[in-house]
């Protein structure tokens, strides 16, 4: 099975930017593997902020961006916010493997 | 939209089943996923179920492949987990979701333990 990586913890000062990444260890990760980043604060569920490399939702405010950058999937935060500070988990889908998690980067704003 | 239920506690080798009733959306195009988190760890990929218009399929992660079946009624709105041979480390809060469409549950709780 897929082992996808993220960076264990971040931490970004208030209005700056950051970007947090996601590697497969099967080689460079495209637009192929769908990725998508979620986001989790403590005691709540998940909410899914891009969807297949860089789509948004409604909610997911217009600071989070995606992409696939020198082979991994990358969530750019431009002008972070106290209330950005979560758990960032990203997911990609394997064809025929299904779908496989990052361990999640600990995102602190400070 | 998504309500998750049927957790609680059960022995090991014991068996359970979650439910999750969806509403406010087309449950019947989803692509729904079974999610877990154990206490203080990130999140692991159950299993999922397509939509029976894309074929109905159903793929397993490997921890729960042979134990765990995913299934969906789509005149109930409602999807399944139907959990045997539970293990200890089968122990998690269990998301309902379809992360494309942006769709998540609350969550419920399952311990396994003697």
């Amino acid at each position: 099975q897929a082992v996808v990586t993220q960076e264990p913890s971040l931490t970004v000062s208030p209005g700056g930017t950051v970007t947090l990444t996601c590697g497969s260890s099967t080689g460079a990760v495209t637009s192929g593997h769908y990725p998508h980043w979620l986001q989790q604060k403590p005691g709540q569920a998940p909410k899914t902020l891009i969807y297949s490399t860089n789509n948004k939702f409604s909610w997911t405010p217009a600071r989070f961006s995606g992409s696939v950058l020198r082979g991994k999937a990358a969530l750019t935060l431009s002008g972070a916010q106290p209330d950005d500070e979560a758990e960032y988990y990203c997911l990609l889908s394997y064809s025929g493997a299904g779908v496989v998690f990052g361990g999640g980067t600990k995102l602190t704003v400070l | 939209q998504l309500v998750e239920s049927g957790g609680g506690l059960v022995k090991p080798g014991g068996s359970l089943r979650l439910s999750c009733a969806a509403s406010g959306f087309t449950f019947s195009n989803a692509w729904m996923s079974w999610v877990r988190q154990a206490p203080g760890k990130g999140l692991e990929w159950v299993g999922r179920i397509i939509s029976k218009t894309d074929g109905g399929a159903t793929d397993y992660a490997a921890p729960v492949k042979g134990r765990f079946t995913i299934s969906r009624d789509d005149s109930k709105n409602t999807l399944y987990l139907q959990m045997n041979s539970l293990k200890t480390e089968d122990t998690a809060v269990y998301y309902c979701g379809d992360f494309t469409m942006g769709v998540w549950g609350q969550g419920t709780l399952v311990t396994v333990s003697s």
